[in-house]
């Protein structure tokens, strides 16, 4: 079946460090695919999101591009900030369906 | 922004008690949604609901799971007679006028099954 597989956390870098989170995804056709981040005691929020091949989601300073050749959505960003540090769930949606699948998280720890 | 809220924050009950979690979707959104994560595991779908009835639900949603959307605002999650198992995070989402839309998320009832 689909399904999304991410980096285990935690993930641990100093500020201003460079940042990427690995996902992959396995599916049958050809889906929309989003980063979701958990804050501390908060509820999930979109991220950002790519809908077709090759396009690029983005949101503060986030990015991340749908690769179907390497059926990968990996997120990155340029200098993290201690403020990032959440958890980061990668997710993919099919056409056919309503359910979000969902990677299993990865824990992100930003030291000043 | 407008946003998804929860009701309860925390909610601890007895086993083989029911419990009913609430949720405000976002007042212009179309389709509603229900998913779970225990502790240290993925987040679980349970189901999706469109149009007053039930468009999608997995296998964890049995026939302990109802919801319903008693009025114009909330949608709610019923679990009849409690398990220990059934104690996790539930997060309610929404999403707008076509499924394939982003969803989006209240901040989750922590329920806790004694």
């Amino acid at each position: 079946g689909d399904s999304v597989t991410q980096m285990e956390g935690p993930v641990t870098l100093s500020e201003e460090a460079f940042l990427t989170i690995n996902c992959t995804y396995t599916a049958t056709g050809y889906p929309s695919l989003f980063w979701y981040v958990q804050y501390p005691g908060e509820g999930l929020q979109l991220l950002l999101k790519a809908t077709k091949a090759d396009d690029k989601g983005s949101n503060k300073g986030f990015e991340a591009t749908y690769r179907k050749e390497t059926t990968s959505f990996h997120l990155e960003k340029g200098s993290v900030q201690v403020s990032d540090s959440a958890v980061y769930f990668c997710a993919l949606l099919m056409d056919s369906n309503y359910q979000l699948i969902w990677g299993a998280g990865t824990k992100l720890i930003i030291k000043p | 922004e407008p946003e998804v809220t929860q009701t309860p924050s925390h909610q601890v009950t007895q086993m083989g008690q029911e419990v009913i979690l609430r949720c405000v979707p976002i007042s212009n959104h179309l389709y509603f949604y229900w998913y779970r994560q225990i502790l240290g595991q993925k987040v679980e779908f349970l189901v999706s609901f469109y149009n007053n009835e039930i468009s999608e639900k997995s296998e964890i949603f049995d026939d302990q799971f109802s919801v319903e959307r008693p009025d114009g605002s909330n949608f709610t999650l019923k679990i009849r007679s409690t398990k220990l198992e059934d104690s996790a995070m539930y997060f309610c989402a929404s999403s707008g006028q076509t499924h394939d839309q982003p969803q989006h998320f209240g901040d989750g009832t922590r329920l806790s099954i004694l």
